[in-house]
């Protein structure tokens, strides 16, 4: 059973901090993770995508991959209100027959001004 | 350029129906992914149907089946429901993969079926 786990929330920081969620997976072929971004009622939209080791910017999102380590974190900087949303991480296996996603339960961030 | 689009919204059915669910993809996408997301549970996978044929299956019963048709667009059919089946499903799609890289999926507004 491939898993994917999230640190459990909820998380609580406020406005203009850094939030780091953090994720780990236990199926050492995954090849691909994303983070997506989930509003309470709405469905997930994606948000950062990693594949390699290192880390990844786009904008306020950072995130770190460590195969080594099986581990994949999210860093939001200048934390707003509006991030406020449950985040998800999904990994993806390697291999042409095998597309679906493993998510995690998620970890819910609440930013406060 | 239009996103997944996912119908009904919602959809209420008495225990022992059948519900169909559609999906329409990305414009492009071929991959089509139905999730089921019930309250206070996390994401979990149903189906992934691509170039029309079923090529993974999540651990669910069979009276959860479906389909792709020939435009890439998708049924998600649930045969006598049950009280648990009440959720929110998600269809999701994304493009062909190239190399050891996986174009990421894109998630429709979903369809919240509630049972009677």
């Amino acid at each position: 059973q491939k898993e994917v786990e999230q640190n459990s929330g909820p998380l609580s920081v406020p406005e203009g901090a850094i939030a780091s969620l953090n994720c780990t997976y236990s199926d050492r072929g995954s090849q691909s993770f994303f983070w997506y971004r989930q509003y309470s009622g709405k469905s997930p939209e994606l948000i950062m995508s990693i594949y390699s080791n290192g880390d990844k910017e786009d904008g306020r999102f950072t995130a770190q991959l460590n195969k080594a380590s099986q581990y994949v974190s999210l860093l939001i900087r200048d934390s707003q209100p509006s991030d406020s949303a449950t985040y998800l991480c999904a990994v993806r296996e390697r291999g042409s027959t095998l597309g679906r996603l493993y998510f995690g339960r998620g970890t819910q961030l609440t930013v406060w001004p | 350029e239009a996103g997944v689009t996912q119908s009904p919204t919602h959809l209420i059915k008495t225990r022992g129906q059948q519900a169909t669910l559609r999906c329409s993809p990305i414009s492009g996408h071929t991959s089509v992914y139905w999730y089921q997301q019930a309250l206070g549970l996390g994401l979990q996978f149903l189906l992934w149907y691509d170039e029309g044929e079923e090529r993974n299956r999540g651990n669910f019963p069979p009276r959860f089946s479906g389909r792709q048709f020939p435009n890439y667009s998708s049924e998600l059919n649930v045969n006598a429901l049950e009280l648990e089946d009440s959720a929110l499903y998600l269809c999701a799609s994304s493009a062909l993969t190239t190399g050891d890289y996986y174009e990421p999926q894109h998630f429709g507004d979903g369809t919240r079926l509630s049972i009677l």
